[in-house]
């Protein structure tokens, strides 16, 4: 089976724009979490979706946002990016809730200048 | 917010040896997992131990539990250079919504040939 992929992998934007990532699935599986990590903060929980509906959020404020298509395909966004949003996101996916083992693809690296 | 920490932050060996890292976490889990991290990548699956196993064995890989005092740690013995990476532990979010892992900040080894 073909792994998780995130697209892009690597993104470069300024301050106050907004920024659309994607992630894929390993296929049949229907849960998707996003991590956010960076060097000062490490790897921190942003949302969890599963069935196309958002289960689990983490504290981040509103300008981080997500969704899962019908084919548990998932994006997030992130709007009126801060140069502190300058970090490696994380999708990672698994069969089900509650499988605590997870998947994870290879990040895509944002940089906001 | 961070449920495990791993001891030490870093740590430099040569081929060959064996390599300890320990883990410390904060709340009661289901399960603790282990992760490894190349460079600027995705991170890798090691492996997971629920709550109700004491040791956990894969490959050259050595993981023990004790819950008394919150604690873990991973043993790779006969490392070698392709084990150059960071680990992270992660906890679940126990008593929680299901979906969330919580990363420690990792420890970065260095295996040197």
């Amino acid at each position: 089976k073909a792994g998780v992929t995130q697209t892009p992998r690597y993104l470069i934007k300024t301050r106050g724009q907004q920024v659309t990532l994607s992630c894929s699935p390993i296929s049949g599986h229907r849960s998707v979490s996003w991590y956010q990590q960076t060097p000062g903060q490490g790897l921190q929980f942003l949302f969890e979706y599963f069935s196309e509906t958002q289960r689990n959020k983490g504290n981040f404020p509103g300008r981080f946002s997500g969704r899962q298509f019908s084919n548990s395909r998932s994006e997030m966004n992130v709007s009126t990016l801060e140069l502190g949003d300058s970090a490696l996101y994380l999708c990672a996916s698994s069969f089900h809730r509650g499988q605590y083992e997870q998947y994870f693809g290879p990040g895509t690296r944002l940089t906001v200048t | 917010s961070q449920q495990g920490e791993e001891d030490p932050q870093a740590l430099s060996i040569q081929e060959g040896e064996n390599a300890t890292m320990n883990c410390s976490y904060k709340t009661s889990i289901n399960n603790l997992q282990w992760y490894r991290q190349n460079s600027g990548r995705g991170l890798v699956h090691l492996i997971l131990i629920r709550s109700n196993e004491r040791e956990k064995h894969s490959g050259r890989l050595r993981v023990t539990l004790d819950t008394s005092k919150k604690s873990s740690s991973l043993l790779i013995t006969a490392s070698r250079a392709a084990d150059t990476a960071s680990y992270f532990c992660a906890t679940d979010n126990y008593g929680g919504s299901q979906g969330n892992l919580i990363f420690g900040k990792g420890t970065k080894l260095s295996v040197k040939p």
